[in-house]
């Protein structure tokens, strides 16, 4: 398995501002994942973050708001702009480790972000 | 793109009864059929996956079975305890091996 750490693990923000939400794996790996997670909601996938390269996002979600640098295989980072009380969720990361194929996904601890 | 529905959403069953969960995909591409288990305030956990070139797979208590002709799989957990309370989900994997997963179901054994 791997070890993933998030950071921060819980903020309270204003509406307006952003947040920044690191990851961060203990070894090399080759997919990254964002995820979503509303109060009592399943997971919905956010973006997949490419190491040198622009995120791909899914529908519904644009980099405007939420964009993703990947600067190397073991980081990735989130930022949630502009934030509105909507955005108040989890926000986990998942990593894979083999491209392409269907691989065990691990989760962070998530980020739990509320907004006033 | 791929939709993963998911049922039932809640499900109460005694101690040692079995509980079974049950989840339809619409993309015939995928392959890949994890599930996972969120205790709350935690992260999930993977409990057991399968891949399509397999129709059942099982672990202890816990098993999976997967209809590709139907596009649907099923868990399936024996003698349920206490501690297999949570919320259950199940998800599919499109291209890149990014998951779409289901609603969730809250499994809440008495004793």
């Amino acid at each position: 398995s791997a070890v993933i750490s998030q950071k921060p693990s819980r903020d309270i923000c204003q509406r307006g501002t952003s947040l920044t939400i690191q990851c961060q794996v203990d070894s090399q790996v080759t997919m990254m994942f964002w995820y979503r997670q509303q109060p009592g909601q399943s997971l919905t996938l956010i973006a997949t973050a490419n190491q040198g390269s622009e995120a791909t996002y899914e529908s519904g979600f644009v980099i405007d708001k939420f964009p993703i640098s990947r600067p190397n295989l073991t980081f990735s980072t989130l930022t949630v702009s502009n934030m509105s009380p909507e955005d108040s969720s989890i926000y986990l990361c998942s990593v894979t480790r083999r491209e392409g194929i269907p691989e065990t996904q691990y989760f962070g601890p998530g980020t739990r972000l509320l907004v006033l | 793109g791929e939709n993963v529905e998911q049922h039932p959403s809640t499900l109460s069953v005694q101690e040692g009864d079995s509980a079974v969960i049950k989840c339809t995909y619409s993309d015939s591409a995928s392959n890949y059929f994890p599930w996972y288990k969120q205790e709350l305030g935690k992260r999930p956990q993977l409990i057991i996956d399968i891949r399509s070139n397999v129709g059942e797979k099982k672990d202890q208590r816990i098993a999976v079975t997967l209809n590709k002709t139907a596009k649907h799989f099923s868990l399936h957990i024996t003698e349920t305890q206490p501690e297999d309370s949570a919320v259950y989900f199940c998800a599919a994997s499109i291209s890149r091996a990014a998951l779409i997963f289901g609603k969730g179901t809250t499994l809440s054994v008495s004793s």
